[in-house]
């Protein structure tokens, strides 16, 4: 089974408006993380945001924030205000673990697009 | 604050040549990991190392691929005799310590197997 699932291979959405990229996610593992990473077209893989299983609020990183609902296994990336600059590749990743050291297990990534 | 540093970013080799790929980790962070990239995949796990130690390499092909981080230096990636299949982004990421920390990624080196 995927660890990572993201199901949307593309996203349009037009500037300065909010988008939310879906990420949902498999372990059994009751510490682990989420991330969000952002690859441009330049291929830089460029961290966004990180949610900890046991947080108990929501991420928030400027214009991002991660919608964790964590019965439903779910980490969607908020996007608000969207910026010509946002269109990239998205990848959610996971970390499982929370001792000792722990790798990631990315998604297959969803494509976004923003328009004028 | 230098990141994580990669190089070469681009590295053109002809089958069964051999490609060597340097990492150069965050000031400050001893953990080193692998990631490749195929085309239109998320990036794989190959292999973790700190400081003159393999961690964990489950994600390496068991023939043709070494990795090493010398007590000096870059962490390097080897690959032995390459064919086109390995033709993809391979990412460096690092690390301050283990568990909960975020990975920050080095810009990539793509590798071209004609």
């Amino acid at each position: 089974a995927q660890k990572i699932t993201q199901t949307q291979p593309g996203m349009f959405v037009q500037e300065k408006e909010a988008v939310t990229l879906d990420c949902t996610y498999d372990t059994s593992d009751p510490s682990y993380g989420l991330f969000w990473y952002k690859q441009p077209s330049s291929g830089e893989m460029i961290f966004l945001i990180y949610q900890g299983s046991y947080d108990q609020q929501n991420a928030t990183e400027g214009r991002y924030s991660l919608n964790f609902q964590k019965a439903r296994k779910s980490a969607n990336l908020v996007i608000s205000a969207s910026q010509l600059g946002d269109s990239a590749m998205y990848f959610c990743a996971m970390r499982e673990g929370g001792s000792g050291y722990s790798t990631l297990t990315f998604g297959k990534g969803t494509m976004l697009l923003v328009s004028p | 604050n230098a990141g994580v540093m990669q190089n070469p970013r681009h590295l053109v080799r002809r089958r069964g040549q051999e490609a060597r790929l340097r990492c150069s980790p965050m000031k400050g962070h001893s953990h080193v990991y692998w990631y490749r990239q195929l085309p239109e995949e998320g990036l794989k796990f190959m292999v973790y190392l700190q400081k003159e130690n393999i961690i964990d390499e489950s994600g390496m092909p068991k023939e043709r691929f070494s990795a090493e981080f010398p007590k000096e230096g870059p962490s390097i990636l080897r690959i032995q005799q390459v064919v086109r299949g390995d033709s993809a982004a391979y990412f460096c990421a690092s690390s301050p310590s283990t568990g909960g920390e975020t990975q920050y990624f080095g810009p990539g080196t793509r590798l071209l197997v004609l």
